[in-house]
């Protein structure tokens, strides 16, 4: 079945600090990515997406591409704020099998800690 | 435009009880996706309502059903509440069940099992 992997985390970075957050995926077909954001106390936001292959989603700073060679789809900012602060997840949309639903399958989940 | 509005935002209840949990769509969207999300974890995929019909089903059992309303406002129910069931219960709203349709989160209903 479907599955997304991220990287062990909590990761904890100073201000304007170089992000990356490793994410990979199992999924047969040609699934769409996405990357979301949690926020303390809020419900999940959606940060990013990328529907084909070797497309860039972007928003805020942060940018991913959908890798299919590596079945990858890594979260980048080349500078982070306090304010980045949450947990970040990767998740995959596939529509295999004949499936008519969009089924989200998420990963763990990777805890950003920004320090000033 | 409203957002996704989920009701209670806090519930306890004890093993063996019964539980429904609301979920008001954003305004024009026609699909529902259920998530339970357990402490520490990524969202896990309960079930889609589209147009009142469930459009598909995770791997949940069966004292996990819902339904869909007219308004495309949408239940959750749980029967025989175990303790495992504490979670943050997620419900997303999207213009189409499908794949490429985004889907626009709650904030949740916060559930303890006792």
């Amino acid at each position: 079945g479907d599955s997304v992997t991220q990287m062990e985390g909590p990761v904890t970075l100073s201000e304007e600090a170089f992000l990356t957050i490793n994410c990979t995926y199992t999924a047969t077909g040609y699934p769409s990515l996405f990357w979301y954001v949690q926020y303390p106390g809020e419900g999940l936001q959606l940060l990013l997406k990328a529907t084909k292959a070797d497309d860039k989603g972007s928003n805020k700073g942060f940018e991913a591409t959908y890798r299919k060679e590596t079945t990858s789809f890594h979260l980048e900012k080349g500078s982070v704020q306090v304010s980045d602060s949450a947990v970040y997840f990767c998740a995959l949309a596939s529509n295999a099998g004949g499936t008519s639903y969009g089924k989200l399958t998420f990963g763990q989940g990777t805890i950003l800690t920004v320090h000033p | 435009e409203t957002g996704v509005t989920q009701s209670p935002t806090h519930l306890i209840k004890t093993r063996g009880q019964q539980v429904t949990l609301r979920c008001s769509s954003q305004s024009g969207h026609n699909t529902v996706s259920w998530y339970q999300q357990a402490l520490g974890q990524g969202p896990q995929f309960i079930f889609q309502y589209y147009r009142e019909e469930e459009n598909g089903r995770g791997n949940f059992p069966p004292r996990f059903s819902g339904l869909q309303f007219p308004n495309y406002s949408s239940e959750l129910n749980v029967n025989a509440l175990e303790l495992d069931d504490s979670a943050l219960y997620l419900c997303a709203s999207s213009l189409g069940g499908q794949a490429i349709h985004e889907q626009f989160f709650g904030p949740g209903t916060r559930l303890t099992v006792l």
